[in-house]
């Protein structure tokens, strides 16, 4: 089945830094998300990109879907913005990565 | 974007029980919803497809006797965890959706 690698798996910020997420996927996708889980386990969707990019706010991704990868970025990061980010592809049932931790410091 | 909710947020059973866990997609029918078990500190796992009016379909490894899933209407699907072990505690969240997949807030599962 496809593979999915994040990294960093874990980062830590202090607040106001820049960050940047990769997700690398093993094989062409029609579908990647990427999702927030807060401290609670909800999964907050971020954005919906097989391919192109995409602004909201703070954050921003690029998808290359010929290279198989995805980059999620997150300007000037704030403590609230902790937690565990996930990439996600696949269509109907999702094939998670591990997930990256970040950790942002007053 | 679309809204689907979980019920219950967390729950405690005692071994040897069964617990019924409950996803509904509120402003919107699916015919298909998807279960995920998340161990702690580690990632969501695909537990099975559940298909409205038709069986689910289980991933490799997930026994479909211990977790038994109904699609009863278009927009719910229940997940019962049958004669509960301490094993079976976990994290589980149902997503649903056409093309974007949106979760439930996920339900905290404890087996005492």
């Amino acid at each position: 089945g496809i593979q999915v690698e994040q990294s960093p798996p874990d980062l830590i910020l202090q607040e106001g830094a820049n960050s940047t997420l990769r997700c690398n996927f093993s094989d062409s996708v029609n579908n990647l998300q990427w999702f927030h889980q807060n401290p609670w386990g909800q999964l907050i969707n971020l954005f919906y990109i097989p391919s192109g990019t995409k602004q909201n706010g703070r954050l921003s991704a690029t998808t290359v879907a010929t290279e198989r990868y995805s980059l999620l970025y997150i300007s000037s990061s704030q403590t609230t913005d902790s937690g565990v980010y996930f990439c996600a592809v696949g269509e109907g049932g999702l094939v998670f990565g591990k997930g990256t931790k970040l950790t942002v410091n007053p | 974007g679309a809204v689907v909710s979980q019920h219950p947020s967390r729950v405690i059973c005692k071994s040897g029980t069964s617990v019924k866990i409950e996803c509904r997609s509120l402003d919107f029918q699916a015919t298909t919803m998807f279960w995920y078990r998340q161990f702690p500190k580690q990632s969501l796992m695909l537990m099975a497809t559940s298909n409205e009016g038709s069986k689910a379909t289980y991933e490799q490894g997930v026994e479909k006797d211990k977790f038994l899933i109904n699609h009863a209407s278009l927009t719910l699907s229940t997940l019962t965890v049958t004669s509960a072990h301490p094993e079976d505690s976990s994290f589980y969240i149902c997503s649903a959706g056409r093309a974007e997949a949106f979760f439930g807030q996920g339900t905290r599962l404890t087996v005492v």
